[in-house]
């Protein structure tokens, strides 16, 4: 079968950094996504990783081992708008481009 | 700036009603998906459509649910027979390069509500 899993919950302070892991099993993986979702609204795009490492686009980072099958977003400089739902998402196998979520992270920041 | 668009933004039905779901992805993608979300739950994959045919398909995809091109532009996802836990936000995403990009751009959602 294919699982994401990441932390239910963050907390984190305005300024601050946060980091959200997330850890994956899926068969012939090919890349991680990640996406911000506020208030149950549209998923947003975040940040990709198909090879190994580092991605950084502004205040988000996103990085991927694929020998430990894990990856992370790190957001720095947390603002008040940060406070959202962030699930990671795998493309596995399949070249249709199919996604499989995890369960999401809510981060909460406060002032 | 181009984006993907969904009505009805929230539907109301009765069990056993045929509900359509329609969608207008981005102009130039290629690659077309439907998701669903139940409540404080995670997005859960559906069906997936490229070239004028379903492309790949969920277990949760079943008889029931249908979906259609009818023409250059709309994208639209039939239920047959709603049940009660059919009640989810659906999500109509489209891609131009699929897994390649690595991104899926979705619309603000149709929320079902199946009484």
């Amino acid at each position: 079968g294919q699982s994401l899993e990441q932390p239910s919950e963050v907390t984190a302070v305005e300024g601050a950094i946060v980091q959200i892991n997330c850890t994956y099993q899926t068969s012939g993986f090919y890349g991680l996504s990640w996406y911000q979702q506020h208030d149950g609204g549209a998923p947003t795009f975040l940040s990709y990783n198909a090879l190994d490492g580092l991605e950084e686009t502004g205040r988000f980072s996103s990085f991927l081992s694929r020998s430990d099958s894990y990856g992370y977003l790190l957001l720095q400089e947390l603002q008040m708008k940060d406070s959202a739902s962030y699930f990671c998402a795998a493309y596995g196998s399949s070249n249709t481009g199919k996604l499989i979520f995890g369960q999401g992270t809510t981060l909460q920041v406060k002032p | 700036e181009p984006e993907v668009t969904q009505t009805p933004s929230h539907q109301v039905t009765q069990m056993g009603q045929e509900v359509i779901l329609r969608c207008v992805p981005i102009s130039n993608h290629l690659y077309f998906y439907w998701y669903r979300q139940i409540l404080g739950q995670k997005v859960e994959f559906l069906v997936s459509f490229y070239n004028n045919e379903i492309s790949e398909k969920s277990e949760i995809f079943d008889d029931q649910f249908s979906v259609e091109r009818p023409d250059g532009s709309n994208f639209t996802l039939k239920i047959r027979s709603t049940k009660l836990e059919d009640s989810a936000m659906y999500f109509c995403a489209s891609s131009a390069q699929g897994r390649t990009s690595g991104e899926l751009f979705f619309g603000e959602g149709s929320r079902l509500t199946v009484l």
